[in-house]
């Protein structure tokens, strides 16, 4: 069965530049949730789209941006990019049955700065 | 390679009664083991962590590195505990987490 797909896998880059990560969710999940998790640390929240609407923000930078497109796949948008983000960025997909649903995780981007 | 097990993918208890939710990892080195929950709809939040051996609204946990399993244990469930619960492992880098494939929690009056 499909997976939640991110990519890229591996992303080196330095100071000040920007980076682009993508999510595929699994096929007809209608949400998206993005996690950071920095060297030693526990995973943090960093926002959800729900039907390509933003529905939760948490500790997001405002150099970081993200939305879901049409086709329910989503970017998060980094820029002037500094040493502490380096880190796990890592996606979840749920589907839209019911309320209570599960979330599938996908296996993570590393980012590198330098 | 580390690997988390949630053998249940769904739990259904009545109010009142024990609840233990199952996760099996493995793993080469010593594990760093969390419980994540997350309510309908909601963002993932860390529930408790092996190394605290915290009891967080009633839940506790105990690694059990002779069966490598880290059940999540609690034993008056109650309606509002109903909620998605994924098992994670840390490596000892760090660097890479391991969610198991989660296991729902559904409390009946």
């Amino acid at each position: 069965a499909a997976g939640v797909i991110q990519s890229p896998r591996h992303l080196i880059k330095e100071k000040r530049e920007t980076a682009t990560l993508k999510c595929y969710p699994i096929p007809r999940h209608d949400t998206v949730y993005w996690y950071q998790q920095g060297p030693g640390q526990d995973p943090q929240f960093l926002i959800s789209f729900y039907e390509k609407m933003q529905s939760d923000k948490g500790s997001i930078p405002d150099r970081f941006s993200a939305q879901q497109f049409s086709d329910y796949h989503s970017e998060l948008n980094m820029s002037s990019l500094e040493l502490g983000d380096s880190a796990l960025y890592f996606c979840a997909s749920s589907s839209p049955t019911g309320m209570n649903t599960e979330a599938f995780f996908g296996q993570g981007t590393r980012l590198t700065v330098v | 390679a580390q690997r988390v097990t949630q053998p249940e993918k769904l739990l259904s208890v009545f109010k009142g009664a024990p609840v233990e939710l199952k996760c099996n990892y493995s793993y080469s080195g010593s594990p760093e083991l969390f419980w994540y929950v997350q309510y309908s709809r909601q963002r993932l939040q860390l529930l408790l962590r092996h190394i605290s051996r915290e009891s967080i609204k009633g839940f506790t946990a105990d690694l059990n590195k002779g069966e490598t399993s880290f059940h999540l244990k609690k034993p008056f469930a109650q309606e509002e505990d109903s909620a998605m619960y994924y098992c994670a492992l840390r490596n000892n880098a760090g660097n890479m987490l391991t969610f198991g494939g989660g296991t729902r929690l559904m409390v009946k009056p």
